[in-house]
């Protein structure tokens, strides 16, 4: 499995903007990035993925570098229910292991 | 469709006792997956099925744990003479494919005193 890097932990105020940076440099030609979050005492939630493309959808919009080695997800407006860590998961479509591999994530906290 | 249902939502048991969880999925999704998530940890992947077939088992998984999609539809988690060291939230997703995302359950908290 490619191996992640996000910051453990990340500030924003409420009504802003928010990246979320993810790392991911040893990513193959055929994964995906997916995003997940989990709220407090919740199952994680499918947030977005993407292969090359930019990629939007109501919740979040996904920018992937040129080189695939990182990604960015972007909360255009952020509310304290978006208060939650964030995941980023490459994942495999073709062949192989199909269970998601989650690493620790980054503790998104929203200040009112 | 009320999305992936789990049950029970917590259990309490005593070392050495068997318990069983059970997991509804999306009726239209075929694959199942089972996850563990200890405190501060994220989930960690347990096995997988595509219909009723176990196409894949972690090496968590020991031979205490046996898990079942006997007609395609629900599953069931068994462990067998639990651990202290098996108190974790254990969580179910089901997904209808690689190309879409999973769609979690709220978990099943296993405390074993």
């Amino acid at each position: 499995d490619a191996k992640t890097t996000q910051p453990n932990s990340m500030e924003s105020n409420e009504e802003e903007p928010v990246h979320l940076p993810c790392n991911h440099s040893t990513i193959s030609g055929t994964d995906y990035i997916h995003w997940y979050r989990q709220l407090p005492s919740q199952g994680p939630e499918y947030v977005i993925h993407g292969l090359t493309s930019n990629v939007n959808n109501r919740m979040a919009s996904l920018a992937i570098a040129e080189d695939r080695k990182s990604s960015t997800l972007i909360l255009h407006r952020a509310t304290l229910r978006d208060a939650a860590v964030y995941y980023c998961i490459p994942r495999t479509i073709g062949g192989g292991a199909d269970g998601l591999t989650f690493g620790k994530g980054t503790h998104l906290i929203i200040q009112p | 469709d009320t999305g992936v249902s789990q049950d029970p939502r917590h259990k309490i048991t005593k070392r050495g006792q068997n318990v069983t969880f059970r997991c509804d999925p999306i009726s239209e999704h075929n694959r199942l997956y089972w996850y563990r998530q200890t405190l501060g940890q994220g989930p960690e992947f347990l096995t997988y099925f595509q219909n009723e077939a176990q196409l894949e088992k972690s090496r968590l998984l020991s031979d205490r744990f046996s898990a079942e999609r006997p007609k395609g539809s629900f599953s069931t988690l068994e462990i067998q003479r639990t651990e202290q060291g098996d108190s974790a939230m254990y969580l179910c997703a089901s997904s209808s494919g690689r190309g879409h995302g999973y769609t979690f359950g709220s978990g099943t908290r296993l405390t074993v005193v």
